[in-house]
């Protein structure tokens, strides 16, 4: 069965420094893998998504992820933090039909 | 509709009520799904519809979770005699692609229910 891995249910990170949230994937077949992010009272919104055309992806708000298949990671990264980004992240991944969740990693920004 | 909407955005009810929330997905998107959000957890897969059939409800909790969606569009989760492990934000997705795990799932804003 596929899962994923979230490390770190809390991150915090400087304005203007580099977010690193971590995801690392198990899965049997090639995965499909998506970062989702929630802000407060909103649903999940689809932030990018992984389906074997490249291994780095760049999504919206200037974030990208690279997929690793040696390390079976699929982290997420932005140069540099905005207020703006203070939410929480969820890295899926995709079989049969249904989304599975990591646990999710709430991420603040410190001014 | 433009997006997923979800009724209600919060319900409170006592234990031992029953409950139904509601979700109508983006006009035309094939697959349906219902998610359990516990808080500080991420979303767990409860069960989904390509139009009004359900092929997967595994992730159902128990006999006393149903989900229907009779005409293909609207659909309703029902939990029947609350307890209280059932308070949690019930989201509800949808996706214009049936059979295929390259595409977005669209989710609403959820419905947040307490059961006392």
């Amino acid at each position: 069965a596929q899962s994923v891995t979230q490390l770190g249910s809390h991150v915090s990170v400087s304005e203007g420094a580099l977010v690193l949230l971590r995801c690392n994937y198990s899965s049997s077949v090639p995965p499909y893998l998506f970062w989702y992010v929630q802000y407060p009272n909103q649903g999940l919104q689809l932030l990018l998504k992984y389906t074997s055309a490249a291994t780095l992806v760049k999504g919206i708000n200037g974030f990208e992820a690279e997929f690793k298949k040696s390390e079976t990671s699929f982290h997420l990264t932005k140069p540099s933090a905005h207020m703006s980004d203070a939410a929480e992240y969820f890295c899926a991944v995709r079989a049969n039909e249904k989304l599975t969740f990591g646990t999710g990693t709430r991420l603040t920004i410190i001014p | 509709g433009a997006g997923v909407s979800q009724s209600p955005r919060y319900k409170v009810t006592k234990r031992g009520q029953d409950v139904t929330l509601r979700c109508d997905p983006i006009s035309s998107h094939a697959t349906l799904y219902w998610y359990q959000q516990a808080l500080g957890q991420g979303p767990e897969f409860l069960t989904y519809f390509n139009y009004e059939a359900q092929p997967d409800k595994s992730g159902l909790p128990s006999d006393r979770f149903s989900a229907e969606r009779p005409e293909g569009s609207i659909s309703t989760l029902t939990i029947q005699r609350t307890e209280q492990r059932d308070s949690a934000m019930y989201r509800c997705a949808s996706s214009p692609v049936r059979g295929s795990n390259t595409g977005e799932l669209f989710f609403g804003e959820g419905s947040r229910l307490t059961v006392l």
